[in-house]
């Protein structure tokens, strides 16, 4: 059982550099979410999906992009990586907003 | 604006007493709390939740109760065990158009000493 599996784990990137963090899910779930986590913050929303080729933007989408081409994936684009978007992102993954979410072990990323 | 806040960032309690975790909310909107357990380089996982048509939902050792009227949920573990030091993380949805999804609380720290 695999749930949500989320790569790089860690990563360190340079002020104005782009990466794509991936996400993938094999339960079949519609809903689809990204969030980070900042030290001593609860998780704020960046994007979600409701199902494949719909998206819409959380709490703090700027400087970041998704896209949900399947099911399964729904993979977080950074451009013109800022200091500011040093964190700690999860991907999460639900069958319907009244269960409870599954979520990938995050991805640790330091921009310098 | 803080829609779900936790205001104890930590808490420390005895093995075998009881915890309680305590979460305010102030959109009357939301109607589905959950609560979240996290473990240090992990993602969190789901521990228990409570529709606003219920008052009290019990799980083996973990209790949530809602006091809609006050806003107000709390979280309790009866009887703690080490295994329990975590984040705690509440969460809070709504039924309105494009609620979708969770809005969660800043977390907090529970230690459980032996």
């Amino acid at each position: 059982n695999a749930g949500v599996t989320q790569t790089p784990k860690f990563r360190i990137l340079k002020i104005g550099q782009s990466m794509t963090l991936q996400c993938t899910q094999d339960m079949n779930h519609n809903y689809m979410y990204w969030y980070r986590q900042d030290p001593g913050m609860g998780l704020k929303l960046i994007y979600y999906s409701v199902g494949a080729g719909i998206t819409d933007k959380g709490e703090v989408p700027n400087g970041y992009n998704v896209s949900r081409s399947t099911t399964e994936d729904f993979p977080l684009r950074l451009e013109l990586a800022a200091p500011s978007q040093t964190s700690v992102y999860f991907c999460a993954s639900s069958p319907d907003r009244n269960y409870g979410y599954t979520f990938g072990s995050g991805t640790r990323l330091t921009v310098v | 604006d803080q829609q779900v806040k936790q205001n104890s960032p930590s808490l420390s309690v005895q093995e075998g007493r009881i915890s309680i975790l305590n979460c305010d909310y102030t959109n009357s909107m939301f109607d589905y709390f959950l609560w979240y357990k996290k473990y240090p380089a992990e993602g969190p996982t789901f521990l228990i939740s409570i529709s606003s048509i219920k008052d009290k939902n019990e799980d083996g050792r973990f209790t949530v109760f809602l006091n809609k009227s006050a806003k107000h949920l709390s979280l309790h573990i009866v009887p703690s065990q080490p295994g329990d030091s975590a984040v705690y993380f509440c969460a809070a949805s709504g039924s309105s158009v494009g609620a979708q999804k969770l809005v969660f609380g800043q977390g907090t720290r529970l230690t459980i000493n032996p």
